[in-house]
């Protein structure tokens, strides 16, 4: 079980470009979270997603950021025209569905982050 | 609205002290607490995990319990050494109907251990 899978690892990009971030949860994983964090401080909930469907995106900015959890493939953290204000690191983290396995099994399971850099 | 508290946001102690770091949370409905560490510039990694059927999970030099009516969590942190430096995070999940599941997490306390 390779964990929860983050790429790129790093990302530089001009302001006005676009970024898209890759997330691939672990095996079994039907619920997908992103956090971001900024230098220096916490970790802020953007958007909670089960495959193909939004449940949560109360954290997420109202302009330039989108996510989604297609049936098939990675779950995509995608920002528009980013701004410098938009670097930071993006977490996200996995986990099954309430109910499936050992109790033990429901843990929240972070991949390493990518780290957007805005010039 | 669930709130996480940490406290203390910030603590420095000579290498072997036994030490106490705490997670407040203002909706006792939850699901599991689980304790994280964060290293500077790196992810996060799991500590323990604590169900709400649960007072407490030990792992090697940590513990940590759970009060869920008076909404609080400690990690207990025995002879505490230089690499267990870094920030620690408690996160509260609660799950509604449907199974959809709010994680939230707290402020986090950025621990020093002094060689």
């Amino acid at each position: 079980n390779a964990g929860v899978m983050q790429n790129p690892r790093h990302l530089v990009r001009r302001r006005g470009q676009e970024a898209r971030l890759r997330c691939s949860p672990m095996k079994g994983h039907s619920h997908v979270y992103w956090y971001r964090q900024l230098p220096e401080e916490g970790l802020k909930f953007m958007v909670y997603l089960q495959k193909e469907n939004i449940i949560d995106e109360s954290g997420m900015p109202k302009e330039r950021f989108s996510a989604e959890f297609p049936k098939e493939g990675p779950s995509i953290l995608r920002i528009q025209q980013v701004v410098r204000g938009d670097s930071a690191a993006y977490f996200c983290a996995s986990s099954p569905s309430r109910g499936q396995g050992s109790p033990g099994a429901n843990v929240l399971t972070f991949g390493a982050g990518s780290r957007l850099t805005v010039l | 609205k669930q709130e996480v508290t940490q406290i203390p946001a910030a603590l420095s102690v000579p290498e072997g002290e036994n030490l106490v770091l705490n997670c407040s949370f203002t909706d006792s409905a939850i699901y599991n607490l689980q304790w994280f560490r964060q290293d500077p510039g790196k992810g996060l990694t799991s500590l323990l995990l604590i169900q709400s059927s649960q007072r407490e999970q030990t792992s090697g030099r940590l513990n940590a319990s759970l009060d869920k009516s008076s909404g609080r969590s400690t990690l207990y942190i025995a002879a505490s050494q230089p690499g267990d430096s870094a920030t620690y995070l408690c996160a509260v999940r609660r799950a509604y109907s449907g199974g959809y599941q709010k994680v939230t997490f707290g402020t986090g306390t950025k621990l020093q251990v002094i060689p």
